[in-house]
């Protein structure tokens, strides 16, 4: 069966400091894959997708990058996290028309 | 800008009200609409989706939806809630499938609190 992983489930960081959230997809090839953020009060924000290895594409402007060094993973990165970085990351894959499945989530606090 | 609007941020009502969630897009085209719901502490899951056909949708758990096109429209209802039914509720919508077409925009979602 498909599952997407994504780790860590929480994470505290401090201003300035890297950031690398890791997400995996198991059970399919070559997914469409995405970031989304959740602030609150803000609903969710499309930050990357990607349609296959080392190709991502940017949907807003920010202090944050992703990767996909390999097909059934995705990483999101920092080189130096500002306190609006905080908030829930969200991984995504997309087999088909049928939707997106989702990760479970990473909770990002920023001090 | 193409968005999703909900129109109410928290909606609180007692078990056994019926419900309606609302959700306006502002996309042109061909769109395919979607209910995801978020129960705390869990994952986002797909309630129900539209793609083409007939309007009212019927999804998990007794909810529905109809999609209105010339209002631009998508409503999540519900005729008799539960108290399991809390949880925040997600409106999403893309113009297909592949590259950035397939790119889910969502609204900001809208917590329901069901009162026992």
């Amino acid at each position: 069966s498909q599952t997407i992983h994504q780790w860590p489930a929480t994470l505290v960081q401090p201003v300035g400091s890297p950031l690398s959230l890791e997400c995996t997809v198991e059970g399919t090839s070559n997914p469409n894959l995405y970031w989304y953020r959740q602030a609150a009060g803000r609903g969710l924000q499309l930050l990357f997708y990607s349609v296959g290895i080392g190709q991502i594409s940017s949907e807003v402007p920010q202090n944050l990058s992703a990767s996909r060094p390999q097909d059934r993973q995705f990483i999101l990165s920092s080189k130096k996290l500002l306190l609006s970085d905080s908030g829930f990351y969200l991984c995504a894959w997309s087999p088909t028309l049928a939707g997106y499945t989702f990760g479970s989530g990473t909770r990002l606090t920023v001090v | 800008a193409q968005s999703v609007s909900q129109h109410n941020h928290h909606v609180i009502l007692s078990e056994a009200a019926s419900l309606e969630l609302g959700c306006n897009y502002s996309y042109g085209g061909t769109v395919n609409l979607f209910w995801y719901v978020q129960y705390p502490g869990q994952h986002l899951q797909l309630l129900l989706k539209y793609f083409s056909g007939d309007p009212l949708v019927k999804g998990i758990k007794g909810f529905e939806a109809e999609f209105i096109k010339s209002k631009f429209s998508f409503n999540l209802r519900k005729p008799s809630v539960q108290w399991s039914d809390t949880a925040e509720y997600f409106c999403a919508v893309n113009k297909g499938y592949g590259g950035s077409q397939g790119n889910l925009i969502f609204g900001k979602g809208t917590k329901l609190s069901v009162k026992p």
